[in-house]
């Protein structure tokens, strides 16, 4: 079945280690995206990606990083600068530019918690 | 970031009752879409709008992309407890550097 899938689901981590959340697509999708959600907040971009080798920061991409090597992966890695790390993050991905290519579909998240 | 206006924030109503909520913007948008989302789980894409005045449904949701290009709806009919979640609407607009745009959600509970 395509589809997008993160992992872990959970994960916890100590203040000041770096972690790095998985996502990875088979839908052949060129644009993948990351975003981060907190209560009463909605979804706020943190990086998004239009091509392989390629991608720019969203809204709040400091203390975050990126890599696209490959079009079917786009992790993000949480780096110890990110302030307040404790959020449920939330990948997507999309067929890319064009006004009919705009539906994001949507991995089930994973949920940091750093203690 | 932009963000569309989204209302209400909140409902909760009762098994059977029709629900109704909009997204405004201040900016035309190219394209509307409404998620769901569970606790727990990401969004799950709903309807997709691609024409201003476009009406379109999908069993008891039907939203429509407003005239002005600057606003839509979402209705459920008949509202059922696995209705309850956060309903997100999100705009696209290519000079928006090709991202989507989204509302803070309506979350929306049902009593049975």
């Amino acid at each position: 079945d395509g589809g997008i899938t993160q992992s872990p689901k959970y994960l916890f981590r100590k203040e000041g280690q770096n972690v790095t959340l998985s996502c990875e697509q088979n839908l052949n999708h060129d644009a993948m995206y990351w975003y981060r959600q907190d209560p009463g907040q909605g979804l706020r971009l943190i990086y998004y990606s239009q091509i392989v080798n390629d991608f720019q920061k969203g809204d709040i991409a400091e203390g975050y990083s990126v890599s696209r090597e490959k079009k079917e992966s786009f992790p993000l890695t949480v780096t110890s600068a990110q302030k307040n790390p404790t959020a449920f993050y939330l990948c997507a991905s999309s067929r890319g530019q064009g006004i009919l290519n705009t539906e994001a579909f949507f991995g089930q998240g994973t949920r940091l918690t750093v203690v | 970031g932009q963000q569309l206006n989204q209302s209400p924030q909140s409902m909760f109503i009762q098994e059977g009752e029709d629900v109704s909520m909009n997204c405004t913007s201040s900016s035309i948008f190219n394209t509307w879409l409404w998620y769901k989302q569970e606790p727990g789980e990401g969004p799950v894409l709903l309807i997709a709008l691609y024409k201003a005045g476009e009406l379109t449904s999908n069993g008891r949701l039907t939203a429509q992309f407003g005239i002005t290009r600057k606003d839509s709806f979402l209705n459920i009919s008949a509202s059922i407890p696995s209705d309850v979640g956060i309903y997100f609407c999100a705009g696209y607009n290519a000079g928006n550097n090709r991202k989507l745009i989204w509302g803070l959600g309506t979350s929306l509970a049902v009593n049975p």
